[in-house]
């Protein structure tokens, strides 16, 4: 029963970057699932969040607009398309699997770092 | 959004120590409140969810309480194993948010 992400690693200002969570050993299709991201030496920041079949989002207003989530049940898989990123976003992103719409997060994958900078 | 306050930001405590954690909300949150354990370059692990249930695997000496706005995570006895950063997190309404952490240190 495994989270891994993947897809972390430098970027300019305003560029983009998608991150992948790839799930093993559970059925990743009856799950919610989120992203989370902690700044070097910060705290956790919840990001977004994805119902079973895609079609309930959440996310954190200072995301919104930019990143979108979604999931692909027949690969297992998680993704975080983030756009226009900024300095603020460099953290390491974490993916985990909800117990519910609004957690919590009971299994959680070893994160990537995104940094941005140019 | 929903603060969410945890005091203290640190603690020095022994092996065997008890400790008590607090967590407070900005708003009412019923008992949507969990708590996570991290250590350094680690992902966090639950512990406590709706407030006081203990998650699986996770030892007895870890407990939680609390309703509304107040709540607590108390370590009965300090092990070794515990020292680490604890967050707390409300559930209750978007967007989701944690505390700024407790870290609890060797004395």
């Amino acid at each position: 029963v495994q989270l891994v992400e993947s897809g972390g690693g430098l970027v300019q200002p305003g560029g983009s970057l998608r991150l992948s969570c790839a799930a093993s050993g559970f059925t990743f299709s009856n799950y919610w699932m989120s992203w989370v991201r902690q700044a070097p030496g910060k705290g956790l920041e919840w990001v977004a969040n994805i119902n079973q079949d895609g079609s309930q989002k959440h996310f954190v207003d200072s995301v919104k607009g930019r990143f979108t989530i979604s999931r692909d049940n027949a690969k297992n898989s998680l993704y975080l398309q983030m756009n226009i990123l900024r300095a603020e976003d460099t953290s390491v992103y974490f993916c985990a699997r909800d117990v519910s719409n609004s957690g919590p997060s009971d299994l959680w994958g070893q994160g990537t770092l995104v940094t941005v900078s140019s | 959004d929903i603060q969410m306050t945890q005091s203290p930001s640190s603690v020095s405590a022994s092996v065997g120590d008890r400790v008590t954690i607090t967590c407070r909300a900005s708003q009412g949150i019923s008992s949507w409140l969990s708590w996570y354990q991290q250590k350094p370059g680690k992902a966090p692990k639950l512990l406590i969810y709706l407030s006081s249930s203990l998650q699986s695997g996770v030892p007895s000496r870890f407990s939680g309480s609390g309703s509304g706005t107040d709540f607590t995570l108390t370590i009965s006895s300090l092990q070794p194993e515990d020292f680490a950063t604890y967050f707390c997190q409300q559930g209750n309404i978007f967007p989701l948010t944690f505390g700024g952490g407790t870290k609890v240190e060797i004395k």
